[in-house]
This record gives structure tokens, sequence and C-alpha cells, in this order.
């Protein structure tokens, strides 16, 4: 079974960071690309970051471009998204999901990171 | 950047119904249309992906289609489980955009 368990989001303040992982298990990890796609509460879905199988290439929203890094290691079969200089815009719920020509196709169950002072 | 613009932003059907959201791209995507379900405090779920293509387990109630720029999900008989929010999303290009959503309700 595919499972994306990523790790629990938080509260910071403006200015500050926070790393979110996503752990993938039941498929062949290094095989697939993957994204991070956020929700601000009540609104709707806004793509982040994109990373293929090798790393290379990376593509990021001009949102977060500058600010957050996403990287993987495809030896523990783990995604990461490094946020940094966080501002109350940035307040959403994280999701990563695997890539299929562009579809996410599996889903981790979500992250909730606060900007709030 | 490609602007996806979905219609009804809302709409509200009653069980058996068929039910029709549509999506317009602002340029050429080709196929690169998915759509996904998704349901209060839960993940998104794909429904459908390169327009047309119904993803593993999911009902075949749930079609996609494609004329030019415009794409179409179909719910051929509405079931009261699919009382959701919907989203379309291109995938031709970075950065993926999404539309803005379709809240459906069931009478």
């Amino acid at each position: 079974e595919v499972q994306l368990v990523q790790s629990a989001g938080g509260l910071v303040q403006p200015g500050g960071s926070l790393r979110l992982s996503c752990a993938a298990s039941g498929f062949t990890f290094n095989s697939f690309s993957m994204n991070w796609v956020r929700q601000a509460p009540g609104k709707g879905l806004e793509w982040v970051a994109y990373i293929s199988s090798s790393s290379s290439p990376i593509y990021y929203a001009d949102s977060v471009k500058g600010r957050f890094t996403i990287s993987r290691d495809n030896a523990k079969n783990s995604l990461h998204l490094q946020m940094n200089s966080l501002t109350d815009e940035d307040t959403a719920v994280y999701y990563c999901a695997t890539d299929i020509t562009g579809a996410g196709q599996h889903w981790g169950q979500g992250s909730l990171v606060t900007v709030s002072s | 950047d490609i602007q996806m613009t979905q219609s009804p932003s809302s709409l509200s059907a009653s069980v058996g119904d068929k039910v029709t959201i549509s999506c317009r791209a602002s340029q050429n995507i080709n196929t690169y249309l998915n759509w996904y379900q998704q349901k209060p405090g839960k993940a998104p779920k794909l429904l459908i992906y390169v327009a047309s293509s119904l993803q593993s387990g999911v009902p075949s109630r749930f079609s996609g289609s494609r004329s030019g720029t415009d794409f179409t999900l179909t719910v051929s008989s509405l079931q009261p489980e699919d009382s959701a929010t919907y989203y379309c999303q291109q995938s031709y290009n970075m950065p993926y955009t999404f539309g803005q959503g379709t809240k459906l309700e069931i009478k």
C-alpha cells in the first residue's frame, strides 16, 4: 500500500523557519517526481514546489521562490520542504504528493503550518 | 502562467442527477488536465488524469472530456458520497495551476 506520512506542522513566528518531511513507503520512491501543494484556510489548492526523481529539475511557485527549498533523500525514501522567512500568507495545510504526468496520484495527510506572532 | 477557470463555483443537485463541472484553460494544454475531489479536512483525491483517464478505484460514474481548451468533469448519476469540492489542475507546464474549485452539494 502506498503511504505518504507527513511530519507535524507547527506554529512559527513571522520571519521564522520550519522544515516539513514526507516519508514514503509502498512504492519505488526514487522513480517518482514529487510535489508540495498547500491550501490556506478556506481557500483552494496552490502548487508550491516540484522535484524530479533525480532532484533535477526543481521548480517553485513565484510566491515561495528564494524562501522555500524542496529536497529529497532517495536512500531514506523521504521528501522535505525547508521554509524560511515565513509570513502570515504562508499559513496553510501543506501536502506532499506523487507526480504522475503532473497529476497528484497519492497524497500525504497534510501538515498544518500556522505563521503568527 | 496558465489560468484555469472553473464553473460553476457551486451547485446543488439531487441523488441520481447527471452533473457537469467545466474548466477552461487560458491557453492550449493539450490533454494535461487532471480532476480532484476533496472532502472537508481530507487530502485531495485524484479522479481523472490526462483529461479522460479514470484513476484506479474511482467509480465509473465519473468521466472527463476535452474540447480544445475546455474540459468537463461529468458525474453520470450523483451519489450522496459525491458531496465535495472538485478542482481541475493543468500539468502542461510549470507552474502547475488549479481552478478555484466547485463545491457540489447534494439536495
